[in-house]
C-alpha cells in the first residue's frame, strides 16, 4: 500500500462548470476525510466517512459540495457551478478509528478562472 | 468552538540552532495532538502523535510536549538542517467527535546555510 492517492493533482476550471475529484486510501483505514486548505492558512474540515456512511459535513460544505464513498473504499468530492472562492488545495485523509494512522494524500489543487 | 493557534507565524533560524514551536488550543477536553509538516505545494505529513493522557513524544531531533490543563503544546527541534524547511502544523482531535482534525494556521520554518 503506497499510501493516500489522490487524483488529479492540479485542475483547471472555468466558473460555473462541475468537477469532481478522486481519493484512495489506505486500504485497512475506515475513516476518510476531506479537508480544504486555502493559501497560508492550515486546513479545514469538510466531511467525513466511516466506513461508507458519511458521519459528519461542515458548514464550509454547501448545497454545491458532494461526497460519496461507495462500498468503503475510495471516495469522490465533487462540486457544481464552481466558484472562484472554490480556489483551494482540496486533501484527502485516512485513518483508523480514533484518528490513528492519520495519513494525508498530496492534494488536488483546484483553480477556478 | 475550538481555537488553535501557532506562535510565531514564521521564523527563521541559521542551521545548528535548537528552536521551538508553539501551538495553543482554547478547549482541553481533547483526544490527542498532533504534529505535521508540509512542503511547499505538498501534501501534509504526520511527524509525531500525543494522545491526551501523555506528556510528549520524541521522535529523532523531534520532541513534543503536551500540557493539556493549559492548551499549549511545543514543538523542539534540536540541531536544525536547512532539510527541516517546511510549514510546521499543529492540530488537535476533540474528545466529543474523536475524528476531525482542526488545525492552527502553522509557523514557516527556514533554516539557512
Amino acid at each position: 500500500d503506497t499510501g493516500v492517492s489522490q487524483n488529479p493533482r492540479h485542475k483547471i476550471t472555468k466558473r460555473g462548470q462541475n468537477v469532481t475529484f478522486r481519493c484512495d486510501p489506505i486500504s485497512e483505514h475506515n475513516r476518510l476525510y476531506w479537508y480544504r486548505q486555502t493559501l497560508g492558512q492550515g486546513p479545514e474540515f469538510l466531511t467525513y466517512f466511516q466506513n461508507e456512511a458519511q458521519l459528519e459535513k461542515s458548514r464550509l460544505l454547501s448545497d454545491r459540495f458532494s461526497a460519496e464513498r461507495p462500498k468503503g473504499s475510495f471516495s469522490t468530492l465533487e462540486i457544481q457551478r464552481t466558484e472562484q472562492g472554490d480556489s483551494a488545495m482540496y486533501l484527502c485523509a485516512s485513518s483508523l478509528t480514533g484518528g490513528y494512522g492519520y495519513t494525508f494524500g498530496s492534494g488536488t489543487r483546484l483553480t477556478v478562472v | 468552538k475550538q481555537e488553535v493557534t501557532q506562535i510565531p507565524a514564521a521564523l527563521s533560524v541559521p542551521e545548528g540552532e535548537n528552536l521551538v514551536l508553539n501551538c495553543s488550543f482554547t478547549d482541553s477536553a481533547i483526544y490527542n495532538l498532533q504534529w505535521f509538516r508540509q512542503d511547499p505545494g505538498k501534501g501534509l505529513t504526520s511527524l509525531l502523535l500525543i494522545q491526551s493522557s501523555q506528556r510528549e513524544q520524541t521522535s529523532g531531533r523531534l520532541n513534543a510536549s503536551l500540557d493539556k490543563s493549559s492548551g499549549r503544546s511545543t514543538l523542539y527541534i534540536a540541531a536544525s538542517q536547512p532539510g527541516d524547511s517546511a510549514t510546521y502544523l499543529c492540530a488537535v482531535i476533540d474528545t466529543g467527535t474523536a475524528s476531525k482534525l482542526t488545525f492552527g494556521t502553522g509557523t514557516r520554518l527556514q533554516v539557512t546555510l
